[in-house]
């Protein structure tokens, strides 16, 4: 059964502590992202990566960080520097053949009090 | 430049009826519009996307219309369900960039 998976669905986590949201795919496919949504706004990029052990920062990348050691995995830290982490995280992929068409996992929903 | 703008914020439709939720953009390098279905707590789910080089293009109840000049799209829904209450997410994308553009989401009811 393809797909994405997120873990887990819900994490609260103390303020100053940073968190480790995971992000795995068994698509096959070569690109994988990191969004935020917010209430009222639209999915907002914080980092991308086209190939294993590369990764580019996207639009809101200040205070997360990533890495790309594994094609189906793509694990986002969010960071004590972040100054709102509090957001439902959404991770997507897509092939680099149509990399046009990504497809998203049912989201992370991250509370830090 | 980067924006797409999305409207309206919200629609009631009633069952039965065509929802139609718009979208504008400025960047002319958009050459990918795709639309996402997401439900509460749910990721988007890819619905249909089109190409500038056509005009329209259907998937069952689901039609995009696409009008390169005036730089809008527009995702039409006809004969809308209850199970079609759902945010829409327009979005546009530059080929070879990976990075999508979404617009501001719309919330759609539909009344039984």
């Amino acid at each position: 059964d393809g797909g994405i998976t997120q873990s887990p669905k819900y994490l609260f986590r103390k303020e100053g502590q940073n968190v480790t949201l995971s992000c795995e795919q068994n698509l096959n496919h070569d690109a994988m992202y990191w969004y935020r949504q917010d209430p009222g706004q639209g999915l907002r990029l914080i980092y991308y990566s086209q190939i294993v052990n590369d990764f580019q920062k996207g639009d809101i990348a200040e205070g997360y960080s990533v890495s790309r050691e594994k094609k189906e995995s793509f694990p986002l830290t969010v960071t004590s520097a972040q100054k709102n982490p509090t957001a439902f995280y959404l991770c997507a992929s897509s092939s680099a053949v149509s990399s046009y068409e990504q497809y998203f996992g049912p989201g992370t929903r991250l509370t830090v009090t | 430049q980067q924006q797409v703008k999305q409207s309206p914020q919200s629609l009631i439709v009633q069952k039965g009826g065509i929802s139609i939720i718009n979208c504008a953009y400025e960047n002319t390098a958009f050459d990918y519009f795709p639309w996402y279905q997401q439900f509460p707590g749910k990721g988007p789910a890819l619905l249909i996307a089109i190409r500038p080089d056509v005009s329209e293009k259907k998937e069952g109840r689901f039609t995009i219309s696409f009008n390169k000049s005036a730089k809008q799209f527009s995702l039409h829904i006809m004969d809308s369900q209850p199970g079609d209450s759902a945010t829409y997410f327009c979005a546009a994308s530059i080929g070879g960039t990976y990075k999508y553009i979404f617009g501001t989401g719309t919330r759609l009811k539909v009344l039984a």
